[in-house]
């Protein structure tokens, strides 16, 4: 049960579209369809942005989109707001009713 | 509204144990998978342990054999027994809203939709 692979930090300026990555194995992020991003602000819970690799939760703005290949997902947030700065994470499904989380990213709005 | 409330957090010394609760309002509790995922102060997110519908549960290799998750739908609660702590179990642990089930099929599955505040561990001498 490793953690999934994030890059530390990304950036952008507002109005830009930013890409975060996850990287696992084919034993969790590349052998299935579960893979979940997760949004956290400073002292707060995280919230449900992504859920099943590509799809979201009512109310997540449309500018939010994931997507995966092999044992790579991505999240992309494109024309950045100032509120979407903030921790992300990513989150698979890892067999036998386990799951594993992504070390996190903290994305800053220029 | 739909809520999630845990208590039961704070200090105590290596090797103690640890009750936490989750109080659950808003949804019926005992259609839902729950979850309880921990955050070690200033990193990222962990997840502990999962119970099913049935009362099925499973954990991470890091605390298996050392936590114990419980649910009661009666009461729409969830416990988390914390027993052998470490240091490395200092972190602040949410209960989670994980797939509806029913009749034996749950979805959508992997999204944690509903978290609580979450309730601070500490373990030190």
């Amino acid at each position: 049960q490793s953690a999934l692979t994030q890059p530390p930090s990304a950036s952008g300026s507002p109005g830009q579209s930013v890409t975060i990555s996850c990287t696992g194995t084919s034993s969790d992020v590349g052998g299935y369809i579960y893979v979940s991003w997760y949004q956290q602000h400073p002292g707060k819970a995280p919230k449900l942005m992504i859920f099943e690799v590509n799809k979201r939760p009512s109310g997540v703005p449309g500018r939010f989109s994931g997507s995966k290949s092999g044992n790579t997902a991505s999240l992309t947030v494109s024309g950045l707001q100032p509120e979407d700065e903030a921790d992300y994470y990513c989150h698979s499904y890892a067999g036998s009713n386990t799951w594993v989380f992504g070390g996190g990213t903290k994305l800053t709005v220029l | 509204e739909v809520q999630l409330v845990e208590s039961g957090g704070g200090l105590v010394q290596p090797g103690g144990s640890l009750r936490l609760s989750c109080a659950a309002s808003g949804f019926t509790f005992s259609s839902y998978d729950m979850h309880w995922v921990r955050q070690l102060p200033g990193k990222g997110l962990e997840w502990v342990s999962g119970l099913g519908t049935i009362g099925d549960t499973y954990y991470s290799d890091s605390v298996r054999g050392r936590f114990t998750s419980s649910r009661e739908d009666a009461k729409d609660s969830l416990s988390l027994q914390l027993n052998s702590l470490r240091a490395g179990d200092t972190a602040v642990y949410y209960c989670v809203r994980g797939s509806y089930c029913r009749s034996g099929h749950c979805y959508p599955v992997g999204a944690f939709d509903v978290w609580g505040q979450g309730t601070m561990v500490t373990v030190s001498s």
